[in-house]
């Protein structure tokens, strides 16, 4: 069965404090993994799209990156307004949608 | 630019009412979704449609129905509201295999 699993479920950092958030995954034949960041009360907000083990995406502090069986999002000197929650979701070969993860709920104080 | 638009955006019923929530896209995507999200649990697909004239069940089907009406629009119907479809719901849509775009949420609660 295909599955999305994120850790930890909350992170909190002080202002400047880097970190990584982790999304493990089982699905045969990955077609993309996605990372989304949502704020309270809004929709899920793309970040990026990342298709195959190697491959690095970078926006502003954020960098995410994919393994075979992984994918981290390495948040660096984070600011408050990097407040939200992370989720990752997968797309596979049968898939129709994107199977999402619980998520990753971050704080940052300043 | 608006994206992916739904109404209403909150909405109170009792136990047996039925309503519909509205999902309108202006991105000329293909493929259309609707997603509840509970806490702890995740956001879950309840129907999505791959083209226009298409409809098929995802995750959590029992109690809802779907139209998908034209490209542009794709409606999420609870015949009789129950406790336990209280939650936030998303319309999300996609061109091919690519990243979702999702809606601002319509907040329901099913007293």
């Amino acid at each position: 069965e295909d599955q999305v699993t994120q850790s930890p479920e909350a992170l909190r950092l002080q202002e400047g404090e880097s970190s990584s958030l982790n999304c493990s995954y089982t699905v045969s034949g990955l077609r993309g993994l996605f990372w989304y960041r949502q704020d309270p009360g809004k929709g899920p907000e793309f970040l990026f799209t990342l298709y195959s083990a190697g491959e690095e995406k970078e926006k502003e502090r954020l960098k995410a990156t994919l393994t075979k069986k992984e994918s981290f999002l390495h948040i660096t000197a984070p600011k408050p307004e990097d407040s939200a929650t992370y989720l990752c979701a997968v797309l596979g070969p049968r898939q129709g949608n994107l199977i999402f993860g619980k998520g990753t709920k971050l704080s940052v104080k300043p | 630019n608006a994206g992916v638009t739904q109404t209403p955006k909150f909405q109170v019923l009792k136990t047996g009412q039925s309503m519909t929530l509205q999902c309108a896209q202006d991105m000329n995507h293909n493929s259309m979704y609707w997603y509840r999200q509970d806490p702890g649990m995740g956001l879950r697909l309840i129907y999505y449609s791959a083209s226009e004239g298409t409809t098929d069940k995802g995750e959590v089907p029992n109690g809802y129905n779907v139209s998908r009406l034209n490209k542009r629009e794709f409606s999420l119907r609870l015949e009789s509201a129950a406790p336990s479809q209280t939650s936030v719901y998303f319309c999300a849509s996609r061109r091919l295999a690519r990243e979702l775009f999702f809606g601002e949420g319509s907040r329901l609660t099913v007293l």
